[in-house]
């Protein structure tokens, strides 16, 4: 069965800093790999998704992830982050099953501090 | 742009009464699903369907059924709302491929069951 782990229930970054949040997912194929962003009281926005080919991905808001399939991870960053950054962050996988199912983590809360 | 909207952002509902939570998407999307947001839990798939009166079970779908009749329409039904079904219940659609597409997401509907 596959299962998406992100370690980090709550994160505090300063403005400016840099970010990267953390998922590790088990999938017994090669996965495709989603991380969403949730503003308060919204539904999930899509940051960037990993299928093939090119293993560093870029997505809107100046965040990029790096698909390493001998960690088994996909690891969201930022070099510098805004307060209007702060959310909450699902990374998800899925497969070929030709039903587009997901599985998502528990998610991240970014918190951003002055 | 992709739009999902759902019926309600806000529901309040007592113990026992049938729950009616209504999806529509403009895209032809022919996979639509529900989950359930819970803190803490992550999203939660409960159904999910890739085609019309087509229907498939997720993750968590005791106590839930759906219906869809038209393509474009995915609803959710609490056939007798009970306090443990008190969450945020978002909606989701996408295209259907053999690889993993990208899930579009509706607001969210809060539910409260009293």
């Amino acid at each position: 069965a596959q299962s998406v782990t992100q370690p980090d229930i709550h994160i505090t970054v300063s403005e400016g800093a840099s970010l990267e949040l953390r998922c590790n997912y088990s999938y017994g194929a090669t996965p495709y790999l989603f991380w969403y962003v949730q503003s308060p009281g919204q539904g999930l926005q899509l940051l960037l998704k990993y299928f093939s080919g090119d293993t560093l991905v870029q997505g809107i808001k100046g965040f990029e992830a790096e698909f390493k399939r001998s960690q088994s991870s996909f690891n969201l960053r930022k070099p510098s982050v805004h307060w209007s950054d702060a959310a909450e962050y699902f990374c998800a996988v899925g497969g070929n099953s030709g039903y587009s199912t997901l599985t998502f983590g528990k998610g991240t809360m970014l918190l951003v501090s002055p | 742009d992709v739009k999902v909207t759902q019926s309600s952002r806000y529901l309040v509902k007592r113990t026992g009464e049938k729950v009616f939570l209504e999806c529509v998407q403009d895209m032809d999307h022919e996979n639509m699903f529900w989950y359930r947001q819970d803190p803490g839990l992550g999203l939660r798939l409960i159904y999910f369907s890739y085609d019309v009166k087509m229907k498939e079970k997720g993750d968590i779908p005791e106590g839930y059924s759906v219906s869809r009749e038209k393509k474009e329409r995915f609803s959710l039904i609490l056939e007798s709302a009970s306090t443990n079904q008190t969450s945020m219940y978002l909606c989701a659609s996408s295209f259907s491929g053999a690889r993993g597409e990208t899930q579009y997401f509706g607001p969210g509907t809060r539910l409260l069951v009293l």
